[in-house]
């Protein structure tokens, strides 16, 4: 079975412009949730996704948005790109929510904006 | 606060001896527990997961994690590293009424020939 792919692997892009991210899930899995990583603040929750409806936000400025496709593959987009969104962003699917269902993650997008 | 733990930054063993990583939450009930691993510029692999039962979990790659309720803890373990362990070690906690884990800020785990 296919893991978690994220593309692309790495992008550069410049101050103000916008970006998108996709991740394409395991087969099979409802729920995708985004994560920022950085060297200064670990592992931020972005958003999760199910059934095509956001269900839970983290901490971060309207700039940051996403959404879900039928087919689950989910994109996250970043507008007005600034300095301090260069990071790692993960992406994680799960079979479903809650309970004992465990996260499996892409390789993530490395983002820097110059 | 909810908050996940982990006060190493850094850990550096030789290769074969044992290792520790601790890992400390404070919630209100038992959450799941979960140990992931990230290789430089990779994403984070799962080695191991605690819902409930049995306090010692077995993993991929020889670890193993104790959840003990009194010291809220779920700290990792392996009885002899390989050089190619070196990484970075995450605890994740997620409360049982939550969908969303939070994540520890990680250890490094640098190991010497």
């Amino acid at each position: 079975k296919a893991g978690v792919t994220q593309t692309p692997r790495y992008l550069i892009k410049t101050r103000g412009q916008q970006v998108t991210l996709s991740c394409s899930p395991i087969s099979g899995h409802r729920s995708v949730s985004w994560y920022q990583q950085t060297p200064g603040q670990g592992l931020q929750f972005l958003f999760e996704y199910f059934s095509e409806t956001q269900r839970n936000k983290g901490n971060f400025p309207g700039r940051f948005s996403g959404r879900q496709f039928s087919n689950s593959r989910s994109e996250m987009n970043v507008s007005t790109l600034e300095l301090g969104d260069s990071a790692l962003y993960l992406c994680a699917s799960s079979a479903d929510r809650g309970g004992d269902t465990e996260a499996f993650f892409g390789q993530g997008t490395r983002l820097t904006v110059v | 606060a909810q908050s996940v733990t982990q006060p190493d930054i850094h850990i550096t063993v030789s290769e074969g001896a044992s290792l520790e990583l601790r890992c400390n939450y404070s919630y209100g009930a038992t959450p799941y527990l979960f140990w992931y691993v990230q290789s430089p510029g990779q994403g984070l692999q799962l080695l191991l997961k605690y819902f409930s039962g049995d306090t010692l979990v077995q993993g991929i790659k020889g670890f193993e994690a104790e959840f003990k309720r009194s010291q809220s803890s779920f700290n990792l373990r392996k009885p002899s590293v390989h050089w190619s362990d070196a990484a970075e070690y995450f605890c994740a906690v997620r409360p049982g009424g939550s969908y969303i884990p939070t994540f520890g800020r990680g250890t490094s785990l640098i190991v010497h020939p």
